[in-house]
């Protein structure tokens, strides 16, 4: 079925990197997003990779995808405040229905 | 070009009244999606539409119901309103089905 874990909270300063990690239990996941959340927003959609792949890179942004662990994530080059919300992953599994499952977030602060 | 619209942006609605949320879709975009965010937890998928079919259901009573129109906006429906309703609900709307992009949601309160 599919189930999406994510850690909950990390707190980076501004101009390092931080590192999001997420795992997922559906093998057949087709693709997986990370969405970005900012305080009474909608989500943002951030990136996205497709299950054939292990790594793509968007500007500041890095997705590492290790389909053995089933494990995906997200790298934030030279975080910046603004980068400060919830960042979900989500994948989309077998079912052709297009509907993601996300997992619960992970807060990132990000101290000035 | 306007993205995913939604309204009202905020709600407030007694225990066992009903509510329909609007959904307007980004130009050109076919497929609607309805999700459900709990406070602190992720969304939980509630509907997918595409060319006026529904194309899935998630695990929600059939008090929730929802329907697109010709020009592919949509309404979800939630009758006999209860307090764990109280959410943040979602729309997506999809042109490449892998490719999902959010309203800024309808924020829902059931007292």
């Amino acid at each position: 079925g599919e189930d999406v874990e994510q850690s909950l909270f990390l707190s980076v300063r501004e101009g390092d990197s931080s590192v999001i990690n997420c795992t997922y239990t559906d093998s057949s996941s087709t693709y997986l997003y990370w969405y970005k959340q900012e305080p009474g927003a909608g989500l943002q959609l951030l990136t996205y990779i497709f299950s054939n792949m292990d790594m793509k890179q968007d500007q500041r942004l890095t997705v590492l995808l290790n389909k053995k662990d089933k494990h995906l994530s997200l790298r934030i080059a030279d975080t910046q405040t603004g980068d400060s919300a919830i960042y979900f992953c989500a994948e989309i599994g077998r079912y052709g229905n297009n509907r993601l499952a996300f997992g619960k977030g992970n807060q990132v602060v990000v101290i000035p | 070009d306007a993205g995913v619209t939604q309204s009202p942006t905020h709600l407030i609605k007694t225990r066992g009244q009903h509510v329909t949320l609007r959904c307007s879709p980004i130009s050109g975009h076919k497929s609607v999606s309805w999700y459900q965010q709990v406070l602190g937890q992720g969304p939980q998928f509630i509907f997918q539409y595409y060319e006026k079919e529904e194309r899935g259901r998630g695990n929600f009573p059939d008090r929730f119901s929802a329907r697109q129109f010709p020009n592919y906006s949509s309404e979800l429906n939630v009758n006999a309103l209860l307090l764990g309703d109280s959410a943040l609900y979602l729309c997506a709307s999809s042109l490449k089905a892998y490719e999902q992009y959010f309203g800024p949601g309808t924020r829902l309160t059931v007292t």
